[in-house]
């Protein structure tokens, strides 16, 4: 059973809209909600993360949005560019044996 | 900075052969991981380390072996390979606080094919 998931697989946005990433989980005890940015052939590298006791974080152009409540938690990216094109996954982790549980990801492809 | 590096980035193995994945970080981070991906999944926690000589089970360990002689070195080692196996390979590693938050640093992976 997926802990994490993200049902998108891809979306497109055009170059200077938003786009809005989606994951959903399961697991009331997470602690920690992460977003990570894969491109090709390299490894995931941390993009932003949220503490459970908040509902709102933002880096830039990089904003994460926790609805507890419904087990829901978002990524906004605004403006979005055509470096933004990548792989994002959703993970979440809680506990102390530092197993981060990842979602499958969904390709975001920013169109100029 | 070289952060973690991972070797081999690519590998075919035959089935029932062994090999080991190298792994080093020059971050002097305490904690490391190895994740695998496989096609279209995200990515499951293998074998994990807090120090040097200290491993633990992840979520997937079946057919895998781990070692922490060094604070550098976390090498992933299989064991008669199987088709099963064949998946990219992430190293990572993070310092304490990232043990509890996740946010990890991760190797660029490595790609073995198990035929």
């Amino acid at each position: 059973d997926q802990q994490v998931k993200q049902n998108s697989p891809s979306l497109s946005v055009q170059e200077g809209r938003i786009s809005i990433l989606n994951c959903d989980y399961t697991n009331s005890m997470f602690d920690y909600f992460l977003w990570y940015k894969k491109y090709p052939a390299e490894g995931p590298t941390f993009l932003i993360s949220i503490s459970s006791i908040k509902d709102k974080n933002e880096d830039g152009r990089f904003t994460v949005f926790l609805n507890k409540s419904a087990k829901h938690l978002s990524l906004h990216i605004v403006p979005s560019q055509p470096g933004d094109s990548a792989v994002y996954f959703c993970a979440a982790t809680g506990g102390s044996q530092g197993n981060l549980i990842f979602g499958k990801g969904t390709k975001l492809s920013v169109k100029p | 900075n070289a952060g973690v590096t991972q070797t081999p980035k690519f590998r075919i193995l035959k089935i029932g052969q062994s090999m080991t994945l190298q792994c080093t970080q020059d971050m002097n981070h305490n904690y490391m991981y190895w994740y695998r991906q496989d096609p279209g999944m995200g990515l499951k926690l293998i074998y994990y380390s807090v120090g040097a000589g200290i491993t633990d089970k992840g979520e997937v360990p079946n057919g895998y072996n781990v070692s922490r002689s060094t604070t550098e070195d976390f090498p992933l080692r299989l064991e008669l390979a199987a088709p099963s196996q064949t998946s990219v390979y992430f190293c990572a590693s993070s310092h304490l606080q990232g043990f509890y938050t996740g946010e990890l640093f991760f190797g660029e992976g490595s790609r073995l094919t198990v035929l």
